[in-house]
């Protein structure tokens, strides 16, 4: 079983729609979460953090269920240049290790 | 400011050769990263230092594979043999290491690596 799974997708929604990604992660000594984004032949980069109490960034929130070990990611109203790959990440912080799911890809179509 | 600056952006060789790939990480960043993705795979640390120590390299594949960090400034990842299984992107990363470990890391823009 992989440490951090997501769906690869693709999500093909329409520009303006709502969209969620989903992530579990298997090892409960994980204390750091991420979302990066990775468009096609270009490096991962950070989106956002991902906090025990939730949050939000703009039209990104991002949500973390310990007791399920779930973490999701909220877009809204999505735009065409939300088309990526989203990756899902987890840390343990006595290693600084980071352990990226293989990503959900999304296509916001016009 | 300079982001992390990897060096070649893409390589093309046969097998059997030596691949020297070359990262710069972000200037007053003291741990760097580097990482293997595929489409198998996903990415993968290979390993990681910290003030150019190693400090975890159980990801590196085998001993074909080895990686330096002589400066604070530099570090190179070398294969040899090269194989075709290792063709990937590769992929170096760098963090400030602060308190609490909750450092975001900034990846390069990879080297695209193909062996015949």
């Amino acid at each position: 079983r992989k440490e951090v799974e997501q769906d690869p997708g693709p999500f093909n929604v329409p520009e303006g729609a709502t969209v969620a990604f989903n992530c579990t992660y298997s090892n409960s000594a994980s204390q750091s979460f991420f979302w990066y984004r990775q468009d096609c032949r270009k490096e991962p980069k950070l989106l956002m953090s991902v906090y025990s109490s939730g949050n939000e960034d703009g039209r990104f929130t991002a949500q973390l269920n310990r007791a399920s070990q779930y973490i999701s990611l909220l877009i809204r109203d999505s735009k065409l240049s939300d088309s990526a790959t989203y990756l899902c990440v987890a840390r343990m912080d006595s290693s600084y290790k980071l352990i990226f799911g293989s990503g959900t890809r999304l296509l916001v179509r016009p | 400011d300079a982001g992390v600056i990897q060096s070649p952006r893409h390589e093309v060789t046969e097998m059997g050769q030596e691949v020297t790939l070359r990262c710069k990480p972000i200037s007053g960043h003291n741990s760097l990263f580097w990482y293997r993705q595929t489409m198998m795979r996903g990415l993968e640390l290979l390993i990681y230092f910290n003030n150019n120590v190693p400090i975890d390299d159980s990801g590196m594949p085998e001993d074909r594979f080895s990686a330096k960090m002589p400066n604070a400034s530099f570090s190179t990842l070398k294969i040899q043999p090269s194989e075709p299984r290792d063709s990937a992107v590769y992929f170096c990363a760098s963090s400030r290491r602060g308190q609490g470990g909750n450092q975001p890391q900034h990846f390069g823009d990879g080297t695209r690596l193909s062996i015949l």
